[in-house]
C-alpha cells in the first residue's frame, strides 16, 4: 500500500518558537494533502487541505498566518507552527492522496510539546 | 454536516467475541469509509464501500451500507487484541471537496 513518512515524529519546544513538520508520500504523487490536529482522547479536526502548487484551504477557525502550509511537489507538504504556544501541543497527522485516489493515506503523526 | 457519527463511543469485548460498530451520517454520499488508529499512531484505511454496495467483507471485516437510513456498520469477527483501536467512519460527499471529516469515533477495548 502506499507509504506517507512524517518528520519528526516528536519535538519539543520553547515557546516562541516556530517548527516545522514535513509529510511525504514515498511511494506515489500526491496532488492532495491534509494536515490535521488531535487532542487527547479526541477526533481528528481537520486543519487545511493543500493542491500542489497552490495555497492551502483552511478550514474554519484555523488561523492560516499561524499555521503554514506549503506543497511545493508531489511528494512533499510542510506545516509550520510559527510561534508556537503551548496551547498549540498536540498531535498533527498529515494524509495524502493521489489524483483519482478515493482513500487517503496517513502518516504516523507527530507529537509537538511546546513548553 | 459532512461528518459520520460513530456509535457506540466505546466498545469492551471478550477476545474472540464479534464487535460491531455503527456509523450514522446527514448527507448524500459517494462513498464511506472506515478506518482504524491505533493508538499514538495515524490511521489505516480498512475499507471502501460505495453507495451502490451493500454489503463488503475484507478479511475479518464486514461492512454493511443502508444509504435509506444513511447508515453503516462494521462487524469484526473473531476479536482479536491486536484489533484494540479507535475506529472511525469517513462519509465522501457526493458533492464536495475531496476532504474527509472524522467523528469522535469508537474506541474498541479488546480484553485477552
Amino acid at each position: 500500500g502506499a507509504v506517507v513518512s512524517q518528520h519528526p515524529s516528536r519535538v519539543i519546544c520553547k515557546s516562541g518558537t516556530s517548527v516545522k513538520i514535513e509529510c511525504r508520500s514515498l511511494d506515489f504523487q500526491a496532488t492532495t494533502m491534509f494536515w490535521y490536529r488531535q487532542f487527547p482522547k479526541q477526533s481528528l479536526m481537520l486543519m487545511a487541505t493543500s493542491n500542489e502548487g497552490s495555497k492551502a484551504t483552511y478550514e474554519q477557525g484555523v488561523e492560516k498566518d499561524k499555521f503554514l502550509i506549503n506543497h511545493a511537489s508531489l511528494t512533499l507538504s510542510t506545516l509550520t507552527v510559527t510561534s508556537a504556544h503551548p496551547e498549540d501541543s498536540s498531535f498533527y497527522i498529515c494524509s495524502a492522496a493521489g489524483t483519482g485516489q478515493e482513500t487517503q493515506y496517513f502518516g504516523p503523526g507527530t507529537r509537538l510539546l511546546v513548553l | 454536516s459532512q461528518q459520520g457519527e460513530e456509535d457506540p463511543q466505546a466498545l469492551s469485548i471478550q477476545e474472540g467475541e464479534n464487535a460491531t460498530m455503527n456509523c450514522s451520517y446527514k448527507t448524500s454520499i459517494n462513498n464511506l469509509q472506515w478506518y482504524r488508529q491505533n493508538s499514538g499512531r495515524g490511521l489505516v484505511h480498512l475499507i471502501l464501500i460505495r453507495s451502490n454496495e451493500r454489503e463488503k467483507h475484507s478479511g475479518r471485516l464486514r461492512v454493511t451500507l443502508d444509504t435509506s437510513k444513511k447508515s453503516s456498520s462494521l462487524l469484526i469477527t473473531a476479536s482479536r487484541a491486536a484489533d484494540t483501536a479507535s475506529y472511525f467512519c469517513a462519509p465522501r460527499v457526493i458533492q464536495g471537496a475531496q476532504k474527509l471529516v472524522f467523528g469522535q469515533g469508537t474506541r474498541l477495548t479488546i480484553n485477552p
